[in-house]
């Protein structure tokens, strides 16, 4: 156990749907970065989050947004789901903002159909 | 523009034998670099990193890397490998202001007996 925590494990949802990713941090942690893992694109970095304020953007979709709760806690929402959206999504979190590397979640792993 | 090059997409080697990954970057600053090794269904977990000093680093379970700043490279090793090790392993750079990481597309490695 990583101490990073990602809810659901599991998703599976319809074309045009919207659903919500949950991330809780390492205790201690400031820092949650929102990864997109797929076979094509590899790791693509979505977004940071550096105690709730939105530090860096990276290829993010505008039907994608996330936010970090005065618990630190993050959420990343996808709306407009297409086929193409479907990848395992990381959360990874640090204490700093990152020079030192992160530690990442198990994933959630998005079906779309 | 900062990118990661993972030239060997996979690698096959026998157990107990030797093991190099490749791994070049590109990066504006002093780099930050990482190792991160990904199990089936699991997520990415630190391998090692280097920020400066010593330009061989040690990390756990028996890898080591080293940091080659002329060769803009920064190589995985391992002396002899263990069928556990057949995972996948990513390389990463870091090192600006916003801390995010950017990953190679990884080395997929299988150990056969």
């Amino acid at each position: 156990d990583s101490g990073v925590t990602q809810t659901p494990k599991h998703l599976i949802t319809a074309t045009g749907q919207r659903v919500t990713l949950r991330c809780s941090p390492r205790s201690g942690d400031l820092s949650v970065y929102w990864y997109q893992q797929s076979l094509d694109q590899g790791l693509q970095f979505l977004i940071q989050y550096y105690n709730g304020e939105e530090r860096a953007k990276g290829n993010i979709l505008e039907r994608f947004s996330a936010q970090q709760f005065p618990d630190l806690h993050s959420e990343l929402n996808l709306s407009s789901l297409e086929l193409g959206d479907s990848a395992l999504y990381f959360c990874a979190s640090s204490v700093d903002r990152g020079h030192y590397g992160y530690t990442f979640g198990s994933g959630t792993r998005l079906t779309v159909v | 523009a900062q990118s990661v090059t993972q030239p060997d997409i996979h690698i096959t080697v026998s157990e107990g034998a030797s093991l190099e990954l490749r791994c070049n970057y590109s990066y504006g600053a002093t780099p930050y670099l990482f190792w991160y090794v990904q199990s089936p269904g699991q997520g990415l977990q630190l391998l090692l990193k280097y920020f400066s000093g010593d330009t061989l680093v040690q990390g756990i379970k028996g890898f080591e890397a080293e940091f080659k700043r002329s060769q803009s490279s920064f190589n995985l090793r391992k002396p002899s490998v263990h069928w556990s090790d057949a995972a996948e392993y990513f390389c990463a750079v870091g090192g600006g202001s916003q801390g995010n990481l950017i990953f190679g597309k990884g080395t997929k490695l299988s150990v056969k007996p």
